[in-house]
């Protein structure tokens, strides 16, 4: 069964202090991975698309990786504006359906 | 501005009472798709429209109905809603199926009593 296991589900950091975020996923040939950030009341906004182990993207402060079973969302010298709760998402070759992880917040403290 | 539209943002009904959440893009976008948001759960797809006309149904579609007249609207219609429907429901628009620079709408919270 394809599924996608986001950890930890919570991280409170300081501010500066650098950190990364998990995605394990379990598909039958991965299509794409996607990392989203939402902030509260609102709906998820696009970070980044990572396609073949390897590929590695980068944003600001944030730089995701990807290996064949998993993917890093680096967080480096956080800001608080970079609180948020950031989800991964999984699409396998086989089908189109996006498989979501349940996301983690990230608190970053003044 | 890009731009995914739904309303309303909030609401409070009782159990049968029928009722639209509806959603409107500003990008052309020919793939739509309802989702809903549960604690500790991921974004669950409802129903998707892959164009004008064309839905088919996600992981969670029982309980729910859609239709696809016009490109830009896509409204999710809870025909008798019940409790266990209380969430938050996600409008999303992209130009295709892929998972790759999905908009979505700011959320509709729905409460069922």
């Amino acid at each position: 069964e394809d599924q996608v296991t986001q950890s930890p589900e919570a991280l409170r950091l300081q501010e500066g202090e650098s950190s990364s975020l998990n995605c394990s996923y379990t598909v039958s040939g991965l299509r794409g991975l996607f990392w989203y950030r939402q902030d509260p009341g609102k709906g998820p906004e696009f970070l980044f698309t990572l396609y073949s182990a390897g590929e590695e993207k980068e944003k600001e402060r944030l730089k995701a990786t990807l290996t064949k079973k998993e993917s890093f969302l680096h967080i480096t010298a956080p800001k608080p504006e970079d609180s948020a709760t950031y989800l991964c998402a999984v699409q396998a070759n086989s089908n189109y359906q996006l498989i979501w992880g349940a996301g983690t917040k990230l608190i970053i403290k003044p | 501005e890009a731009q995914v539209t739904q309303n309303p943002r909030y609401l409070i009904t009782v159990t049968g009472k029928k009722l639209t959440v509806t959603c409107s893009q500003n990008m052309n976008h020919e793939y739509m798709s309802w989702y809903r948001q549960d604690p500790g759960l991921g974004l669950r797809q409802i129903y998707y429209s892959m164009n004008v006309e064309v839905t088919d149904k996600g992981d969670v579609p029982e309980g729910y109905k859609v239709s696809r007249k016009e490109k830009r609207n896509f409204p999710l219609i809870l025909e008798s809603p019940s409790p266990n429907q209380t969430s938050l429901y996600f409008c999303a628009s992209s130009y295709d199926s892929s998972g790759n620079t999905i908009y979505f709408g700011e959320g509709s919270w729905l409460t069922v009593v």
